[in-house]
C-alpha cells in the first residue's frame, strides 16, 4: 500500500489567496483526520471524518477553514482567505475504526504551508 | 493544560545508551500510543498500550503505563543514530477516536 498521500508537499502563497490541501487515505480505512502542527501549539486536530461524514470539527480555527470528504478515497482542506498565521505543516491521517474504537493512525508526509 | 505532556523536551545521548522519555496525561484513557517523527516527515506509530496493560515490548522499545499516576514511559535500549527523532505520546480517551498529542521529546543520538 502506498500509505496516506498528501499534495502538495509544499505550498507558498500570498495572504488572501485560497489554499487547497488534498489527501488520499489508505484504502479500506474508514476514518480520516486533519491535523495542523506548529512549534507554538504542537499537533492539533482540526477535523475528524468517519465513513466520509464529519464527526468533530471543533478544532477548525474559524470559518476560513473548511474540509470535505466527497468519497472514501479523497479529502480536501481549504483555507480561504489565507493569512500568515495559517503557516504550518498540515497532516492528514487515516485509520480503521472498529467496535473497539480508533487505534493506530497512519500519517501522510504533510503539506508545509507558508503564507506570506 | 494539554494532555500528553512529554518530559524531557529534549534529550541528547551517545549511541548505545538507553533513552527514557516520560509522558503524563490528565483524564482516564482507553489506550496510550507513542509515535516517532523524523525531521520533515509525518508521524509513525511505534506502540500502543491499553489501559489494562502495565508493560509492553516491541523490539528495542519498552513502554510502561501507570494509570494511578496517569503516566507512561518509553524506553529505547541500545540507541542508534537512526533513532534521532521527535517522540510523541498520544492519549485516547472516552470518545475513542480522538488522539491528544503532547509536544514531544526531541531525541538526539550522537554517533
Amino acid at each position: 500500500d502506498a500509505g496516506v498521500i498528501q499534495s502538495p508537499r509544499h505550498e507558498v502563497t500570498e495572504m488572501g489567496q485560497e489554499v487547497t490541501l488534498r489527501c488520499k487515505p489508505i484504502s479500506g480505512h474508514n476514518s480520516l483526520f486533519w491535523y495542523r502542527q506548529t512549534m507554538m501549539r504542537g499537533l492539533e486536530l482540526l477535523i475528524y471524518f468517519n465513513n466520509n461524514v464529519p464527526i468533530d470539527d471543533s478544532g477548525m480555527p474559524e470559518d476560513r477553514f473548511s474540509a470535505k470528504m466527497p468519497n472514501a478515497s479523497f479529502s480536501t482542506l481549504k483555507i480561504q482567505p489565507s493569512e500568515p498565521r495559517d503557516s504550518a505543516v498540515y497532516f492528514c491521517a487515516s485509520s480503521f475504526r472498529s467496535q473497539r474504537g480508533t487505534e493506530t493512525q497512519y500519517f501522510g508526509p504533510g503539506t508545509r504551508l507558508l503564507v506570506l | 493544560s494539554q494532555q500528553g505532556e512529554e518530559d524531557p523536551q529534549a534529550l541528547s545521548i551517545q549511541e548505545g545508551e538507553n533513552a527514557t522519555m516520560n509522558c503524563s496525561y490528565k483524564t482516564s484513557i482507553n489506550n496510550l500510543q507513542w509515535y516517532r517523527q523524523n525531521s520533515g516527515r509525518g508521524l509513525v506509530h511505534l506502540i500502543l498500550i491499553r489501559s489494562n496493560e502495565r508493560e509492553k515490548h516491541s523490539g528495542r522499545l519498552r513502554v510502561t503505563l501507570d494509570t494511578s499516576k496517569k503516566s507512561s514511559s518509553l524506553l529505547i535500549t541500545a540507541s542508534r543514530a537512526a533513532d534521532t527523532a521527535s517522540y510523541f505520546c498520544a492519549s485516547s480517551g472516552g470518545s475513542n477516536y480522538k488522539l491528544t498529542f503532547g509536544k514531544g521529546t526531541l531525541l538526539t543520538v550522537n554517533p
